[in-house]
């Protein structure tokens, strides 16, 4: 079992749909979660940042940590065909980042106009 | 959030030749930088990591003397890749961390002829 599990899509949903993006993990060291958004040919971009469990909210998306269960999600509320782009989970123990993070395969999304 | 500048962009080599990639933290001073691989499609693979004024640690299966990682200063890190050949085309991202976040380059796509 890999430690980060993320479903490859893609998944291909409406302009405005609610999108749900998941990932479970096996680690119970794991304590900081993030989710990147990645453009074709272009690095990772930060989207959100959570600590521990819990939600947070910014702007149209929403992030939610289940420690209990190992899962994680991003909500992408009122999508955009400039939302369509690869989401990657990852995440790390107490180091943060500087431990550097595991990473699930991405899921790539493609919101239709 | 933190900017990482990642140059070039994009570099073409003939097989044989070295290729030098630059990442700098223009905003942050980054003790750690990573550096990863990325294959069409697939998630990012960690390489090495480089940390300031010291050896860079190397991922299994990854050759040192092949992808030289020099990080001489807290806001620079450079991989060079030695004697380079086709199957060392990829998309090359690194990133910095900044306390327990990671914020990445614009990535670099070699390709070796």
């Amino acid at each position: 079992q890999k430690e980060v599990e993320q479903d490859p899509g893609p998944l291909s949903v409406p302009e405005g749909a609610i999108v749900s993006l998941n990932c479970t993990y096996s680690n119970s060291a794991f304590q900081y979660f993030m989710w990147y958004r990645q453009y074709s040919r272009k690095g990772p971009e930060l989207l959100m940042y959570t600590y521990s469990s819990g939600n947070k909210e910014d702007g149209r998306f929403t992030a939610q940590v289940d420690k209990s269960s190992k899962y994680i999600s991003l909500f992408i509320r009122d999508s955009q065909p400039s939302d369509s782009a690869t989401y990657l989970c990852a995440m790390s123990g107490l180091g943060g980042g500087a431990d550097g993070l595991t990473f699930g395969k991405g899921t790539h999304l493609i919101i239709q106009p | 959030g933190a900017v990482v500048s990642q140059h070039p962009s994009r570099v073409i080599c003939k097989s044989g030749t070295s290729v030098k990639i630059e990442c700098r933290s223009l905003d942050f001073q980054a003790t750690t930088m990573f550096w990863y691989r990325q294959f069409p499609k697939q998630s990012l693979m960690l390489m090495a990591t480089s940390n300031e004024g010291s050896k860079a640690t190397y991922e299994q299966g990854v050759e040192k003397d092949k992808f030289l990682i020099n990080h001489a200063s807290l806001t620079l890190s450079t991989l060079t890749v030695t004697s380079a050949h086709p199957e060392d085309s990829s998309f090359y991202i690194c990133s910095a961390s900044l306390r327990e976040k990671l914020f990445f380059g614009s990535g670099t796509q070699l390709s070796v002829l």
